[in-house]
């Protein structure tokens, strides 16, 4: 089905470990995001994407890093997992810059627990 | 900076009563502003989006925002809520003019219907 998915929806894992959080999307879609909703803060952006091979920081990125060689995918890596990275996480995309028409799109989330 | 302020945290409405989410923003010009809805477990879904023109706008599911740049407020409004409303709402800030669309989002009202 078009849309976009993310995996795992839950994750477990140890403090010092590396984890890699998946986002795919059908729609072509050139911008593409990664969030993580805590409460009490919201949604903040953690990278973005306009486009394949284009990446940069959002308002949390450290411990994080992202790639997209392909429009499609943009996977998020934690590289060695800390406790203060528990969190739900969100990957969206959006066809354009925020003009008629255009909206993110939300995939189900990733809840990452680190212990 | 854009900001984005819902000063409610929770709400709780009985069934068939109107409701009224409030939302205040902060931003240099007449910025995009967006209303996503949050079911549990579930990833964002936008509900309606402002940009220009007609300053009441008409969303999904029966639900209305208007613009008000003198109070820099986007109310989101439903003249009578189902229980399936029961989610969290978030309301969104983003800039109109070209570059990287950064959209800020706002830390979110919980709504709870009564019967």
């Amino acid at each position: 089905d078009a849309g976009i998915t993310q995996s795992p929806r839950y994750k477990i894992t140890e403090t010092g470990r590396q984890v890699t959080l998946m986002c795919h999307q059908t729609w072509s879609h050139s911008y593409m995001f990664w969030y993580r909703q805590d409460l009490g803060h919201g949604l903040r952006l953690i990278y973005y994407s306009a486009a394949a091979d284009i990446t940069d920081k959002g308002e949390v990125p450290d411990g994080y890093v992202v790639s997209r060689s392909k429009t499609e995918n943009f996977p998020l890596t934690l590289e060695s997992a800390t406790r203060s990275q528990t969190s739900v996480y969100f990957c969206a995309s959006s066809a354009a810059r925020p003009g008629p028409g255009s909206g993110y799109t939300f995939g189900s989330g990733t809840r990452l627990t680190v212990v | 900076a854009q900001s984005v302020t819902q000063p409610d945290i929770h709400i709780t409405v009985s069934e068939g009563a109107s409701l009224e989410l409030r939302c205040n923003y902060s931003y240099g010009a007449t910025p995009y502003l967006f209303w996503y809805v949050q079911s549990p477990g579930q990833g964002l879904q936008l509900l309606l989006k402002y940009f220009s023109g007609d300053t009441l706008v008409q969303g999904i599911k029966g639900f209305e925002a208007e613009f008000k740049r003198s109070q820099s407020s986007f109310n989101l409004r439903k003249p009578s809520v189902h229980w399936s409303d029961a989610a969290e709402y978030f309301c969104a800030v983003g800039p109109n003019s070209g570059g990287y669309q950064k959209v800020t989002f706002g830390t979110g009202t919980k709504l709870q219907v009564i019967p």
